[in-house]
């Protein structure tokens, strides 16, 4: 195990209901991440927190809405999904690197999420 | 445009032999690579990290290579076992992370 636990590891939603993911890390990082992972693409940066504060947001739509309350918990919020946001959700953790750039994430197991 | 293309995308081999999965990037500038193993229902976990000046990395039965002026990587497995089979990225890291979309190894017994 990494020490990056994904809650739940499945889920199966309608496009009018509203869920959320969670995400806990057990390593003493500063730096949390969510990607979306899509079948035969790379993966998609979608939310960065540093020290508990958002410091990167790729244009994700506003169906996604993360939060952080702590430096070992993340949330992601869903609401009114769409078909096309079926994909594997992961979560990842870091030290924040005291010189810029990315030291090594640290993943979860990942959500699967299926839209109908 | 910073892209990272792997090739293979997929490839079948038999438990034993060696297999040599390749990675190309069009990014710039360059701060270090990373291949990632990420078996089927798991999150991504890092193999290597190789820097500019560094040519080769070990890690058991992985090796991986840096040419830094053709822009390649490669990641050799060698007498791979049934474990082996999952999805290998690359990521290189520029000032985001710019990851490949991965090469899918299955072994056979």
């Amino acid at each position: 195990e990494t020490g990056v636990t994904q809650t739940p590891r499945h889920l199966v939603m309608g496009m009018t209901n509203k869920k959320s993911l969670k995400c806990e890390q057990h390593l003493g990082h500063n730096a949390m991440y969510w990607y979306k992972q899509s079948a035969k693409k790379p993966l998609e940066l979608m939310f960065v927190y540093s020290l508990e504060e958002r410091v990167e947001n790729n244009s994700v739509p506003s169906r996604f809405s993360p939060e952080c309350p702590n430096s070992s918990h993340l949330f992601l919020h869903l609401h009114t999904l769409q078909p096309e946001d079926s994909a594997l959700y992961l979560c990842a953790s870091s030290q924040v690197p005291t010189s810029g750039g990315y030291n090594e994430q640290f993943f979860g197991p990942g959500t699967r999420l299926t839209v109908l | 445009k910073n892209q990272v293309e792997q090739s293979p995308q997929s490839l079948i081999i038999l438990e034993g032999k060696n297999c040599t999965l390749q990675c190309n990037y069009t990014v710039s500038p360059f701060s270090n690579l990373r291949w990632y193993k990420q078996d089927t229902g798991r999150g991504p976990v890092s193999l290597t990290i190789m820097t500019f000046s560094e040519n080769t990395k070990s890690n058991g039965r992985y090796t991986a290579t840096l040419d830094a002026d053709t822009k390649q990587s490669s990641l050799h497995i060698t007498a791979s076992q049934l474990s082996d089979s999952a999805s290998y990225i690359c990521v290189v890291h520029t000032d985001k992370l710019i990851f490949g979309t991965g090469t899918r190894l299955q072994v056979f017994p």
